[in-house]
């Protein structure tokens, strides 16, 4: 039984390129999270999907920044033209409802922008 | 809103010592509320939780207390090791249709 496996584990873009991050959840899960965690910093929540729904998006910048669950395959979280201070580790984590008792986290993508 | 206050770090200590890292929270109604872990280069993983007040979550040795009347969480451990070392998140979750709310973690070191 896998846990929530993120893709890749590090990427490196340069200014101006686009990111692509991938989150598969847990089997059985349908509720998906993206938080972001800046150096030294704690986790920021960023954007709530279940499946081709995006149910709260309060956190992402209303900008450059898009994410989709669809019915099928992983959850992506986009980032378009990246400048260097969305260098951060991004992490996703899945529960099989949305009380939040249940989140299991993926192990992360750490962004780099040079 | 929801938030969650804890205290700064970082936190060093000897092996053996006791651990209290402290945690309190804002929130309307009776929320769920949670440690996680994260070990150097890992994601979170989930240390101990309690849904209501007066609960005790525990695990590995550690454990915190749901104190309403406090609105607090503290997180303590006995006796530290040093493959504790670590960033500890307290989170809470108010059970509906919202996500989990993070402090911004307390980093602990553990020393031979």
């Amino acid at each position: 039984n896998a846990g929530v496996m993120q893709n890749p584990r590090h990427l490196v873009r340069r200014r101006g390129q686009e990111a692509r991050l991938r989150c598969s959840p847990m089997k059985g899960h349908s509720h998906v999270y993206w938080y972001r965690q800046l150096p030294e910093e704690g986790l920021k929540f960023m954007v709530y999907l279940q499946k081709e729904n995006i149910i709260d998006e309060s956190g992402m910048p209303k900008e450059r920044f898009s994410a989709e669950f669809p019915k099928e395959g992983p959850s992506i979280l986009r980032i378009q033209q990246v400048v260097r201070g969305d260098s951060a580790a991004y992490f996703c984590a899945s529960s099989p409802d949305p009380t939040g008792d249940g989140y299991t986290f993926g192990s992360g993508t750490r962004l780099t922008v040079v | 809103g929801n938030s969650v206050t804890q205290m700064e770090g970082p936190v060093t200590l000897s092996e053996e010592a006791f651990l209290t890292i402290n945690c309190t929270y804002t929130a309307t109604g009776y929320p769920s509320l949670f440690w996680y872990v994260q070990y150097p280069g890992e994601g979170l993983q989930l240390l101990l939780k309690a849904t209501k007040a007066d609960d005790k979550g525990s695990n590995k040795g550690f454990e915190a207390t749901y104190r309403k009347e406090t609105t607090s969480f503290h997180l303590e451990k006995g006796s530290v090791q040093v493959s504790d070392s670590a960033v500890y998140f307290c989170a809470l979750s108010d059970r509906g249709n919202t996500p989990l709310v993070f402090g911004k973690g307390t980093r602990l070191s553990v020393i031979a």
